[in-house]
């Protein structure tokens, strides 16, 4: 079962811009995690935030986790061309992994 | 340089016709997994092991098998493929929860 739902489904931004994209899930996890897929390619790790965390970092990424919500968010900030792609989250419970559906961003230069 | 292989990358075949795709990894990780991708469902987990000779039913496991006989090689066999598996096929592997997936095989089920 689809366990993550992203929203927006499609985001357009400028070059230089933040995008935030958003992510809800139905039951308990033991992490999210966020991956990157360009175009037809194997998708790429992007962040791991565990279920007893509420914020992390990495570089221009920032993730949040509400559990309470069953929401978490993820910020990619000052936005550059090579950020087009389209990002997914990922919900791991005891090693099943569900995937939504996905977020379509496009950085325009 | 650690990754994850997937063999073929593109197939076409025509129903009943049973076909393997190979999967393998380099970073001896325990766990690996085998997705598939169609639009407007993101990816959906098929199987997955934990180890060696540990399989376990993901999301949709109807029409496919897989075998973990060694650490680095989980195939994904499709006994009887049909039209409807058609989609874009992932491997994984995993040591503490980070994927890291291969680069997808495309399959046409005609």
């Amino acid at each position: 079962s689809q366990q993550g739902e992203e929203d927006p489904q499609a985001l357009s931004i400028q070059e230089g811009e933040n995008a935030t994209m958003n992510c809800s899930y139905k039951t308990s996890i033991n992490n999210l995690q966020w991956y990157r897929q360009n175009s037809g390619r194997g998708l790429v790790h992007l962040i791991l935030i565990r279920s007893n965390e509420r914020e992390k970092h990495s570089g221009r990424l920032r993730v949040t986790l509400d559990t309470s919500k069953k929401s978490s968010s993820l910020l990619i900030t000052a936005s550059r061309a090579a950020d087009t792609a389209s990002y997914f989250c990922a919900t791991d419970d005891d090693y099943k992994l569900s995937f939504g559906a996905g977020t379509t961003v496009t950085v325009r230069a | 340089e650690a990754q994850v292989t997937q063999n073929p990358r593109y197939l076409i075949t025509v129903t009943g016709k049973k076909l393997t795709v190979t999967c393998s990894q380099n970073m001896n990780h325990e766990y690996m997994s085998w997705y598939r991708q169609d639009p407007g469902l993101g990816l959906r987990q098929i199987y997955y092991s934990m180890n060696v000779e540990v399989t376990d039913k993901g999301d949709v496991p109807e029409g496919y098998k897989v075998s973990r006989k060694e650490k680095r090689n989980f195939p994904l066999i499709l006994e009887s493929p049909s039209p409807n598996q058609t989609s874009l096929y992932f491997c994984a592997s995993s040591l503490n929860g980070e994927q890291y997936f291969g680069p997808g095989t495309r399959l046409t089920v005609t």
